[in-house]
């Protein structure tokens, strides 16, 4: 079945120390996106990318990187400059590069917290 | 600046009864609004969509309202079941280019039995 693959589930990270999530998908997909659930808060958007080797800015990308040399994986780095990670980080992919009318389809997320 | 506003926050609803979910908006340039359904520890999932050249579209039990005047949509779930508590998330779009999907804070859904 094609789908979005993220993890890990679950990740705990230390003070000072940058860890990444994995997001990968076989729908072949264009776009992927990066969002950070916090309660009361929605979907933030920490990055995009429309196509292989490019990627933008969301909302929120700072404390975060990202990379995407492969069209079916878009990893998410949180860097120790990001000072408040532990948050629900979901990742979602659309067909198309060019305009917004298509769904997203999202994974089943990974929950980061801080030890 | 938040430019979709989502209320109520939480909201209980009998078995049977109507739920509603109201979103505003400011960007007069959105014109795609879809809501998007999510489950305790699941990614959303698009439940149901709508463009601003009609004012109404449904799709089983879940119908949504549009007033483009008003810059408002609504998300009405009837007959509401126990299995569609959950968190509804609108979001809206531009077509214009490339825009990303812009969120409301999310409405936490519970019907009781």
């Amino acid at each position: 079945d094609g789908g979005i693959t993220q993890s890990p589930k679950y990740l705990f990270r230390k003070e000072g120390q940058n860890v990444t999530l994995s997001c990968e998908q076989n729908l072949n997909h264009d776009a992927m996106y990066w969002y950070r659930q916090d309660p009361g808060q929605g979907l933030r958007l920490i990055y995009y990318s429309q196509i292989v080797n490019d990627f933008q800015k969301g909302d929120i990308a700072e404390g975060y990187s990202v990379s995407r040399e492969k069209k079916e994986s878009f990893p998410l780095t949180v860097t120790s400059a990001q000072k408040n990670p532990t948050a629900f980080y979901l990742c979602a992919s659309t067909w198309g590069t060019g305009g917004s009318n298509q769904p997203q389809h999202f994974g089943d997320g990974t929950r980061l917290s801080i030890l | 600046q938040q430019q979709v506003k989502q209320s109520p926050q939480s909201l209980i609803v009998q078995k049977g009864g109507i739920s509603i979910i109201n979103c505003a908006y400011e960007n007069t340039a959105f014109d795609y609004f879809p809501w998007y359904q999510q489950f305790p520890g699941k990614g959303p999932a698009l439940l149901i969509a709508i463009r601003p050249d009609v004012s109404e579209k449904k799709e089983g039990r879940f119908t949504i309202s549009f007033n483009k005047s008003a810059k408002q949509f609504s998300l009405h779930i009837m007959d509401s079941q126990p299995g569609d508590s959950a968190t509804y998330f609108c979001a809206a779009s531009m077509n214009s280019g490339y825009s990303t999907l812009t969120f409301g804070k999310g409405t936490m859904l519970l019907v009781s039995p």
